[in-house]
């Protein structure tokens, strides 16, 4: 069954610390993973990667893939209160299902 | 202006009761989906339709039926409602192959 695991589960840092998320897979017919953001409503888009080994950034934000290990990781550097939230790790097969993690909730303090 | 827009926001009913969330996108995707997210926020896939076909229905009750009578709108229509039915319903469209965009959610509460 295809399934998509991160860690952690939740994590609490204070502003100004770099936090890593990690996300890993099994999933055939992987097609592209996906971050995206939530906080009180509707998840918001953060990266798409489809090649191995090449950084995605915006910002402080920033994500690469690793499809030899079957993993992602996602960057956050200097963190702010406002990004605390849930960071979704998703994988797109070529069925055109997403396929979720449970999720890391990141609490940044001030 | 709002991308993909679901009605309603809120849904409280009874068990038993029938109920839909209307869903609508104008960003001119071809892919629509509703996933169902959990009290401990595990967002699962229910349906996906692509040009108002359905291609993915994962093992859901045939007591939720969705309808998608134009690429632009995808409706859920759930009968004999259940107190595990309570969740948060997202919508989500997408182009073939691109990043999904979800609405704003409808939270739905069975007593």
């Amino acid at each position: 069954e295809d399934k998509v695991v991160q860690s952690p589960l939740s994590l609490v840092v204070h502003e100004g610390d770099t936090v890593t998320l990690n996300c890993s897979y099994e999933v055939t017919n992987f097609r592209s993973l996906l971050w995206y953001k939530q906080e009180k409503k509707a998840p918001t888009f953060l990266f798409m990667l489809t090649s191995s080994g090449i950084e995605k950034k915006s910002g402080r934000l920033s994500s690469i893939l690793d499809k030899k290990e079957l993993s992602s990781i996602l960057n956050i550097t200097a963190t702010q209160t406002g990004d605390s939230a849930i960071y979704l790790c998703a994988v797109a097969s070529n069925t055109g299902k997403l396929i979720f993690g449970q999720g890391t909730t990141l609490q940044v303090k001030p | 202006d709002t991308a993909v827009s679901q009605t309603p926001k809120y849904l409280v009913t009874q068990m038993g009761n029938d109920k839909s969330i209307k869903c609508e996108q104008n960003l001119g995707h071809d892919t629509m989906y509703w996933y169902k997210q959990d009290s401990k926020k595990f967002l699962k896939i229910m349906f996906s339709y692509n040009n108002k076909e359905l291609i993915i229905n994962e093992t859901v009750p045939n007591r939720f039926s969705p309808k998608s009578p134009d690429k632009a709108h995808l409706n859920l229509h759930i009968n004999s409602l259940e107190l595990g039915d309570s969740a948060v319903y997202f919508c989500a469209s997408s182009l073939t192959r691109t990043e999904a965009f979800f609405g704003q959610g409808t939270r739905l509460t069975v007593v």
